[in-house]
């Protein structure tokens, strides 16, 4: 069946980095464009970055811009977040979402994400 | 990016109460517009996608209308396990963009 898992969570201090993996099964990787989203602690939903099939195409949110590296490995059935200069409002739980093939911007199946929490 | 704005930002009702909620984008996103469900403690759920078209193994009470910068999602007999916190996401331009949540309690 098809799985996400995020790995790669964990306490950092501010200023720090933090690389997020998302390792998937279950369905052909690279058929799929991919996203992070986070949840701050007792928030909503931010949508933070999505890339395309190859990993050519990335987006991110202004939130994030400059710090964090949306990055993908087809071989390898993996999908990345490389975190810099976090701050404490980045503190959230990291999910990653497969696109569907057939639906446009419908996140079809989500990880159970990664917390990162950033304190001193 | 494009600002998507739901309300109310939380709502009481009664078992088998018709609910509705809205989802108001900040430019006209055509139908481009899908609605999750989250229940506490887990990830979130497709429920709607293209604005009014039920994603499948969706129960039939719930249903989704709009277009352009108006959106509605009604729950026609609220259940119990329909507590949960519900969000709209546009997908006409990335990155794309959730509103703040509608919590659902019963």
């Amino acid at each position: 069946q098809v799985q996400l898992v995020e790995s790669g969570g964990g306490l950092v201090k501010p200023g720090g980095s933090l690389r997020l993996s998302c390792a998937v099964s279950g369905f052909t990787f690279s058929d799929h464009y991919m996203a992070w989203i986070r949840q701050a602690p007792g928030k909503g939903l931010e949508f933070l970055s999505y890339i395309d099939k190859s990993g050519s195409t990335i987006y991110y949110a202004d939130s994030v811009k400059g710090r964090f590296t949306m990055s993908r490995d087809n071989a390898k059935n993996s999908l990345f977040l490389q975190m810099t200069s976090l701050r404490a409002e980045d503190t959230a739980l990291y999910y990653c979402a497969r696109e569907s093939v057939m639906l446009v911007g419908a996140l079809d199946s989500w990880g159970q994400g990664a917390l990162v929490t950033v304190s001193s | 990016d494009i600002q998507m704005t739901q309300s109310p930002s939380a709502l009481s009702a009664s078992v088998r109460d018709r609910v509705t909620f809205t989802c108001q984008a900040s430019h006209d996103i055509s139908n481009y517009l899908n609605w999750y469900q989250q229940k506490p403690g887990k990830a979130p759920k497709l429920l709607i996608y293209d604005a009014s078209n039920l994603e499948t193994g969706v129960p039939s009470r719930f249903s989704g209308s709009g277009s352009g910068t108006d959106f509605t999602f009604t729950i026609s007999s609220l259940q119990p396990e329909d507590v949960a916190t519900y969000y709209c996401q546009q997908y006409d331009n990335p990155p794309y963009t959730f509103g703040q949540g509608t919590k659902l309690e019963i």
